[in-house]
């Protein structure tokens, strides 16, 4: 089955403790990219990657790294996470068209 | 710049009766136009799409949408709405091919369907 799979589900953390959100597909997908999912804000783009070793800044990337080391993985990293990441966040993919975006289940999460 | 825009926080309908879900957009160029439905607790669903070709979309669960370039508008609808329609849901644009595939979002039309 295509899908994109993302880790922890659920996570509530401490603030500046490191955490990486994993992201999976298996769709042989170049484009990956993350969101993040706030109230009354829609989705907002944090980063993404047209292909391998190759990404770039979104429109919300403060606080956020991302690799692309491999075709299928595309982890989002918080190397110190503040209250103010505090929220849902998407994986997306999609072919090199773009022209269907597939997205993950979405990552809760809570920094306190 | 690209965005959407979703007039409606809300909108309210009983079971069924036709239910429109309005969104507006700007984009340089021809837009790729989405709809998306998030369940409660649950991920993104692809609804339905506008690429090219016939104005009118039919997509999945009996919604359609229909592609108006000169009111740069792409409303959601349902000739009947159903209960289990209840749920958040987003419009989305973007430009045509280019280095960046971002989707623009839409801040959300939460749709309640009461029976």
């Amino acid at each position: 089955e295509a899908q994109v799979t993302q880790n922890p589900r659920y996570l509530i953390t401490v603030t500046g403790k490191k955490l990486t959100v994993t992201c999976s597909q298996n769709m042989n997908h170049e484009y990956m990219s993350w969101y993040r999912q706030d109230p009354g804000l829609g989705l907002r783009q944090i980063y993404y990657s047209m292909n391998v070793e190759v990404t770039d800044k979104g429109d919300v990337p403060e606080g956020y790294k991302v690799s692309r080391k491999e075709k299928r993985n595309f982890p989002l990293i918080l190397e110190s996470p503040s209250p103010n990441q505090t929220s849902l966040y998407f994986c997306a993919s999609s072919l090199k068209d773009g022209n269907t975006i597939y997205f993950g289940e979405g990552s809760w999460l809570t920094v306190v | 710049a690209q965005s959407v825009a979703q007039p409606e926080d809300q909108v309210n309908v009983a079971e069924g009766n036709p239910l429109t879900v309005k969104c507006t957009y700007s984009v340089s160029g021809n837009p790729y136009l989405f709809w998306y439905v998030q369940y409660p607790n649950r991920g993104l669903q692809f609804l339905l799409k506008y690429i090219t070709g016939d104005n009118l979309v039919k997509g999945s669960y009996g919604f359609e949408a229909e592609f108006n370039k000169s009111q740069t508008s792409f409303h959601l609808k349902k000739p009947s709405a159903l209960v289990s329609d209840s749920a958040l849901y987003f419009c989305a644009v973007r430009a045509p091919p280019s280095n960046d595939y971002k989707l623009s979002f839409g801040a959300g039309t939460t749709v309640t369907v009461r029976a």
